[in-house]
């Protein structure tokens, strides 16, 4: 069965960096694009990132572009998120999430939790 | 960016009852939505792609209607599982995607 399991939360202080990871398995990882995708406490959600299937194409949210950096290792079957520069704001669940299609999303992992706070 | 506006923000339904929700796009997404649900401390799921089109396990009473600007979620009778967060998305114009700000269908 399918199943992404995400990584590397944490709290972390203003201006600090974090990296996610998003670890993939049951399904072909080399054919399928993947997104970030954010939830903040108690709040809606946000799309943040998408890397395609082979890596050669990505895309970012306003809100995170020149601060974060999509990348995957299909070696390895995992996808990352290199965050810097985090604001209070970037506080949020992030789920990975496989496309199945051009902009949807069939399988979500469970989240991982970064808390910027100083 | 298309903005998505889903309407009640929460709806109090009974169980066994319908619930109707609804999602509209500040411009034409064609057929180009999905809707997701969510529970509490879990990940969305997937519900509907296409606007009509139900994923994998969804059951036959929840279904999606609409194109265009205007899109609905209906839910024929409300089972105890079925109470959640339910999100619209389009992915017609993107990058970004965008989402709704969800509707909670919580318990009468």
């Amino acid at each position: 069965q399918v199943q992404l399991v995400e990584s590397g939360g944490g709290v972390v202080q203003p201006g600090r960096s974090l990296r996610l990871s998003c670890a993939a398995s049951g399904f072909t990882f080399t054919s399928y694009g993947i997104h970030w995708v954010r939830q903040a406490p108690g709040k809606g959600l946000e799309w943040v990132a998408v890397i395609s299937y082979d890596g050669s194409k990505k895309h970012y949210a306003d809100s995170v572009k020149g601060r974060f950096t999509i990348s995957r290792d299909n070696s390895k079957n995992t996808l990352y998120l290199q965050m810097n520069s985090l604001r209070a704001e970037d506080t949020a669940v992030y789920y990975c999430a496989k496309e199945y299609a051009s902009g949807w999303a069939d399988y979500w992992g469970q989240g991982t939790l970064v808390t910027v706070s100083s | 960016e298309i903005v998505m506006t889903q309407s009640p923000a929460t709806l109090s339904v009974s169980p066994g009852e319908r619930a109707t929700l609804s999602c509209r796009a500040s411009q034409s997404v064609s057929s180009n939505l999905a809707w997701y649900q969510q529970k509490p401390g879990q990940a969305p799921r997937l519900l509907i792609y296409g606007a009509s089109t139900r994923a994998t396990g969804i059951p036959a009473r929840i279904s999606g209607s609409g194109s265009g600007t205007e899109f609905t979620l209906t839910i024929s009778s409300l089972q105890s599982e079925d109470f959640a967060v339910y999100y619209c998305q389009q992915y017609n114009n993107w990058p970004p995607l965008t989402f709704g700000g969800g509707t909670k269908v919580e318990i009468k």
